[in-house]
């Protein structure tokens, strides 16, 4: 699985948009972006993929760029309850590997 | 749904003491996955089933752990004899697999192995 960048921290203010970036220079074709996030002391949660197309769902949206080399996930009005680490991770959808790694991620600390 | 279930919530035992943790799975997902998080670390795959077969079990530390899964619906990590560094956050996972490429995560269990 190709390797991923991502920045250690960020801050938002509550109510505007936090946009996480992720660079992914070495993605191939067939692997495709991840978002999850880690909410202190709970379990990761998926949050959004994609392929090559722009994505959009109830939590977030995410902005792939024409060449696939970077990415970025944009919460559109952040809470305090979207304090969290997120992580960003490349990998090829389907087939037999299974395995989900995840890197450092991002800790976004929205403030009030 | 209630989502992945693990059991303890918290764990604390000695070193050289048997550890058993628990997970069931969401029902109808036939991947489930056994994650391990510590600060130095972040999160590591152990093992991971397929239909309650274990498909890779490379990421497993050493001969002292190991996963089983008897029935769809449950499966443990054994930790025996327990040592101090394997104090950590342990995660179940589960997943759809071929059609659903999201992990839903467990709550964790939390070791601490004195």
């Amino acid at each position: 699985d190709a390797k991923t960048t991502q920045p250690p921290s960020m801050d938002c203010a509550e109510g505007r948009a936090a946009n996480l970036p992720c660079n992914h220079s070495t993605i191939s074709g067939n692997e495709y972006v991840y978002w999850y996030r880690q909410i202190h002391s709970q379990g990761p949660q998926y949050i959004i993929h994609g392929l090559k197309n722009n994505e959009t769902n109830e939590m977030a949206s995410l902005i792939i760029t024409e060449d696939r080399k970077s990415s970025t996930l944009i919460l559109p009005h952040a809470t305090l309850r979207d304090t969290a680490v997120y992580y960003c991770i490349v990998r090829v959808s389907g087939g037999s590997n299974y395995k989900l790694t995840f890197g450092k991620g991002t800790l976004l600390t929205v403030n009030p | 749904d209630a989502g992945v279930i693990q059991s303890p919530r918290h764990e604390v035992t000695e070193m050289g003491q048997e550890v058993t943790l628990r997970c069931k799975p969401i029902s109808g997902h036939d991947y489930l996955f056994w994650y391990r998080q510590t600060m130095m670390r972040g999160l590591e795959l152990l093992i991971y089933f397929n239909n309650n077969v274990p498909i890779d079990d490379s990421g497993m530390p050493e001969d002292r752990f190991s996963a089983k899964m008897p029935n769809a619906s449950f499966s443990t990590l054994k930790i025996q004899p327990s040592e101090p560094r394997d104090s950590a956050v342990y995660f179940c996972a589960s997943s759809q697999g071929a059609t659903n490429e999201k992990l839903f995560f467990g709550s964790g269990t939390q070791l601490s192995v004195l």
